[in-house]
Order: C-alpha cells, then structure tokens, then sequence
C-alpha cells in the first residue's frame, strides 16, 4: 500500500535556526512528490514538485531534496513568517487520474 | 502558479439543509478536478476525483449520493453536500490539475458549520 510519512509532527525554532523535515514514503513506483505549504485556514499552497532520486530545488529559505525513500525540507535561518504546516504528498505511477496521497504534515512554529 | 478559486470560504447551514461549494480554475482548464476533507489537525483526505463531463469517482467511505460532484466545464466543479448533519461539519478543499505529470493546485477551502 502507498503510504506517506512525515516527522516531526511538531518542530519549534528560534528564528535563525536551521533544520529539516523529514517525508519517507513507499510507493509502487514514483511519478512525483509534492511540498505544499498551508496556513491555518488556508488551502495547501504548492512549493516544489521533485520527480527522481538526486534532484534538488531552492527557493528563498527552503530546499527540498529526494532520495529512494525520501524527501527533506531544509529551512535556513528561519523567519517567523515561515510558521506553517508542511505537506508533503506523493503521486505513484500506478494510480489513475493524478491522484495524491498525503502525509499528515509538520507544523512549523519560528519564534523571533 | 495558477489559481484556484473557491467559493464560499465559510458557510454555516441548518440541519437537513443543502450546500453546495464551487471550485474555479480562473486561468488555466483543468483536466481533473479533487475533492477533499480536512479534520483540525489532520492531514487531507481525498474524497472524490473529477473529470468533466464524465462521472466523479468516490474512494472508499464516501457516499456519493451524500456528497454530489458535478464536473460541468473544464473550469468549473461543484460539491453539494445534500441533508446535511452536524457531522458533516469540515473543511472542505479542492484542487485542480492540467495533466497527470503538473502539480495541484488548491483552493483556498471552504470551512462549513451545520447547526
């Protein structure tokens, strides 16, 4: 069965604290995997897709990197601004129509 | 990125009362359109995927004549929630995407309160 994981649940920094976030997942076989930022109340906003083993994307403070079994979220000296949760899903190659499968995310809090 | 816009983002209903939540996809034609359920505290749960114009595929769990799905434009879907209960009471988000290999796009959710 597909299945995603995220940790922390949780994860406090005191802002300028470097850290990263953790999405393991198994799959049948991996067309994408997707960060998604959401704020209380808000829909997921989309941050990077990775689609194979080795690729890296930037912008601003996060970096997302992908390896066989998972991705992490590196957030650089964080402000406060970057307090949300983060998702992070996968789409398998053998699912039909797009479909995502979703961890249960990691609420960040960054503390000035 | 592309926007999805979803109307109302609240809504509050009476008991056995009807309501229906639209998702927009205001510049670009989606191909399939999502539905999902979000418990405080809790991740998505995908409740129904959507083409247009053909039937909405429910995953397992949610009752289809519960939760009605019409697809009707490349932009445009619409949830109805019919006989509402307390129970249904949720955050409810769609998203949108232009082929298998793009990303979801979302919209901004819709919180709903039945009273």
């Amino acid at each position: 069965e597909d299945q995603v994981t995220q940790s922390p649940e949780a994860l406090r920094l005191q802002e300028g604290e470097s850290s990263s976030l953790n999405c393991s997942y198994t799959v049948s076989g991996l067309r994408g995997l997707f960060w998604y930022r959401q704020d209380p109340g808000k829909g997921p906003e989309f941050l990077f897709t990775l689609y194979s083993a080795g690729e890296e994307k930037e912008k601003e403070r996060l970096k997302a990197t992908l390896t066989k079994k998972e991705s992490f979220l590196h957030i650089t000296a964080p402000k406060p601004e970057d307090s949300a949760t983060y998702l992070c899903a996968v789409q398998a190659l053998g699912n039909q129509g797009g479909k995502l499968i979703f961890g249960q995310g990691t609420e960040l809090s960054v503390k000035p | 990125g592309a926007v999805v816009s979803q109307h109302p983002s609240r809504v509050i209903c009476k008991s056995g009362t009807s309501v229906k939540i639209e998702c927009r996809s205001l510049d670009f034609q989606a191909t399939t359109m999502f539905w999902y359920r979000q418990f405080p505290k809790q991740s998505l749960m995908l409740m129904a995927t959507s083409n247009e114009g053909s039937k909405a595929t429910y995953e397992q769990g949610v009752e289809k004549d519960k939760f009605l799905i019409n697809h009707a434009s490349l932009t445009l879907s619409t949830l109805t929630v019919t006989s509402a209960h307390p129970e249904d009471s949720s955050f409810y988000i769609c998203s949108a995407i232009t082929g298998l290999n793009t990303e979801a796009f979302f919209g901004q959710g819709t919180r709903l309160t039945v009273v």
